[in-house]
């Protein structure tokens, strides 16, 4: 089955620890995004990667940090520098001609 | 800046009767996406609106497109309580590949019997 994972489904943080957050997806897709959601809020594009070793800031990139070494894997750092990372994380992809986007379960993090 | 505004962001609605989602965009653009999100869980896609005049159709919903008036409307014909959820919609901001997308707050409709 095609479609896009995320890990792990719940993932706690003591302060001042950096964490890693995983998507795959197997749809072939070369865009890849990552997403913040805050309760009863919309989505807030973090980074956001259209190709293989690039990748671009979004709206709320401070305190985060991506790689995008697989056409695979987009992996989310949430480092000691995001002052409130209490959040659900969205991570998404889309083909290459513009269309919509393809989002995984999430993950939702809580700093201790 | 892009900003995409909907209204009502709030909507409690009896089974049976009909309502419409607004969504407004602040700049040109030629593409929106509705989603729908349950609770603690992801986002699903329900339509995606390439043109001016687009109108798409899915069972009890209804998207439509109006990129002079920067507007898009979501209508619930004869609603049902399956259909409670969030929805939100999406502007694409243009650029040529892929596509990066602003949201709006989302609509937390409630059906009740």
């Amino acid at each position: 089955d095609g479609g896009i994972t995320q890990s792990p489904k719940y993932l706690f943080r003591k302060e001042g620890q950096n964490v890693t957050l995983s998507c795959e997806q197997n749809l072939n897709h070369d865009a890849m995004y990552w997403y913040r959601q805050d309760p009863g809020q919309g989505l807030r594009l973090i980074y956001y990667s259209q190709i293989v070793n690039d990748f671009q800031k979004g709206d709320i990139a401070e305190g985060y940090s991506v790689s995008r070494e697989k056409k695979e894997s987009f992996p989310l750092t949430v480092t000691s520098a995001q002052k409130n990372p209490t959040a659900f994380y969205l991570c998404a992809s889309s083909p290459p001609v513009r269309d919509t986007q393809y989002f995984g379960p999430g993950t939702r993090l809580t700093v201790l | 800046e892009l900003k995409v505004e909907q209204n009502p962001l709030f909507l409690s609605m009896q089974e049976g009767k009909n309502y419409t989602i607004y969504c407004n965009y602040s700049t040109t653009s030629d593409r929106l996406y509705w989603y729908r999100q349950d609770p603690g869980k992801s986002l699903e896609s329900l339509f995606v609106l390439l043109s001016n005049g687009a109108v798409k159709q899915e069972g009890r919903l209804m998207a439509s497109l109006d990129t002079k008036a920067r507007l898009s409307t979501l209508h619930i014909t004869a609603a049902v309580h399956d259909l409670s959820a969030t929805y939100f919609c999406a502007v694409d901001s243009g650029e040529t590949s892929g596509s990066r997308l602003t949201f709006g707050e989302g609509t937390q409709l409630t059906v009740n019997p």
